[in-house]
């Protein structure tokens, strides 16, 4: 089956780093979304990666690392606004998203 | 406007009623998208239109009817609205035919409650 995993709620300091890892399994494979979600809000896309890697985007920066079936999303320089969920959605051979139940991040001063 | 529209914002509904969600994207979009979302659980697709006039279904699309008409508008019907499904509803689109890793954008949500 089609299946992606990621921590249900991590916590972590202004000021610092955080790392929230995604592990998928799919039918086929056409790249890795991260959304953000803040409370009571719409999703809205933060990056995309389809080859083995790292993009930087800001303080945001995503990895990818298709043999192993992982990706994890850095945010640096936490800010009290970066408290969201994070979502992890794996692209399917059928260019279908299979969605994860997301990571609540609080951040705390 | 700009982007997608949803409404309602937020609807309870008596059970065995019907109900139409409608969603509308002025970006010229051809893909769009029905999303439900449940506490622990991911977005799940109900329905999705590749194109106006071709629909589909997703990984949960018992008690749910949608249509495309034209580019812009895809509501979503409960025919007979069940309390399973009390939810918070994102219609979202992409610009491809759903044949790409496009991104996907969202509207700002239906939240359902039926009683």
């Amino acid at each position: 089956g089609q299946n992606i995993d990621q921590p249900t709620e991590m916590t972590a300091t202004e000021g610092a780093i955080v790392q929230i890892n995604c592990t998928y399994q799919t039918s086929g494979f056409n790249g890795l979304f991260w959304y953000q979600q803040h409370a009571g809000e719409a999703p809205t896309f933060l990056s995309y990666n389809v080859l083995d890697g790292l993009e930087e985007k800001g303080r945001f920066s995503s990895f990818l690392s298709r043999s192993k079936g992982y990706s994890y999303l850095l945010l640096k320089e936490l800010q009290m606004k970066d408290s969201a969920s994070y979502l992890c959605a794996a692209m399917d051979s059928n260019y279908q998203l299979i969605w994860g139940a997301g990571t609540k991040l609080i951040i705390k001063p | 406007i700009a982007g997608i529209t949803q409404a309602p914002t937020s609807q309870i509904l008596a059970a065995g009623r019907r109900m139409t969600l409608r969603c509308t994207q002025d970006m010229r979009h051809n893909a769009m998208y029905w999303y439900r979302q449940d506490l622990g659980l991911g977005l799940r697709l109900i329905h999705y239109s590749n194109t106006a006039g071709t629909t589909g279904k997703g990984e949960v699309p018992d008690g749910y009817s949608v249509s495309r008409a034209n580019t812009d508008d895809f509501p979503l019907t409960l025919a007979s609205a069940v309390p399973s499904q009390t939810s918070v509803y994102f219609c979202a689109s992409s610009a491809t035919l759903g044949r790409g890793p496009d991104t996907q954008y969202f509207g700002p949500g239906t939240r359902l409650t039926v009683l």
